[in-house]
């Protein structure tokens, strides 16, 4: 079945330094991939996405990558604030066809001050 | 923007009796439904997609008896945790699609005593 693997599950950074999480997908026919910030009891908050027809995409301190033939994406922070401290998941969805939302593992930021 | 509304937030319920939990989009038609599960630190499992008017497709290893799901309408989804036990409290979760991308509820945390 889809698979969505993301690492690492834990990162711990300095405030002002950068973050980057990785994920890879199995089902080649994704084409809709999006990051998610949750803390502890609420909801997934969507923060970036991407379609499989751009390969980047930037929105002011979070970037997304995306490597179609890799069938790999990454979440890029730039200038981590502590409020940044979270954890995030990466998705993915054939979403042209309502198609359901598989999530990776999880990554728990830890920025420290 | 689009919004699901889940209900109840949380609840407690004793060991072999059902609890229903409700998502109702409040302003759009909600063509799909999907539900997961999330267990204390871990990511969210999708347990079963449902379209309006037809049967649930579940994920393999979860339970249709056990966990039963109601599309009857374009606005109103429920989940029905049968014969709860203290292994399925967790925290449960809808997203709808029918908008724009996948809105969620805001969760229901089930405890199971």
């Amino acid at each position: 079945g889809e698979n969505v693997e993301q690492h690492p599950s834990t990162l711990s950074v300095q405030e002002g330094d950068s973050a980057v999480i990785k994920c890879t997908y199995s089902d080649s026919a994704s084409n809709y991939f999006p990051w998610y910030k949750q803390e502890l009891g609420k909801r997934p908050q969507l923060i970036i996405d991407i379609r499989s027809n751009v390969g980047e995409k930037k929105d002011q301190r979070i970037a997304v990558t995306l490597n179609k033939t890799a069938k790999h994406f990454s979440l890029h922070i730039t200038e981590t604030q502590p409020e940044d401290s979270a954890v995030y998941f990466c998705a993915a969805s054939r979403r042209d066809s309502s198609y359901k939302l598989i999530f990776g593992s999880g990554t728990r930021l830890l920025v420290r001050p | 923007g689009a919004v699901v509304s889940q209900h109840p937030s949380r609840v407690i319920c004793k060991s072999g009796t059902s609890v229903k939990i409700e998502c109702r989009s409040l302003d759009f038609q909600a063509t799909t439904m999907f539900w997961y599960r999330q267990f204390p630190k871990q990511s969210l499992m999708l347990m079963a997609t449902s379209n309006e008017g037809s049967k649930a497709t579940y994920e393999q290893g979860v339970e249709k008896d056990k966990f039963l799901i109601n599309h009857a309408s374009l606005t109103l989804s429920t989940l029905t945790v049968t014969s709860a036990h203290p292994e399925d409290s967790s925290f449960y979760i809808c997203s709808a699609t029918g908008f724009d991308g996948y809105t969620f509820g805001s969760g229901t945390r089930l405890t199971v005593v």
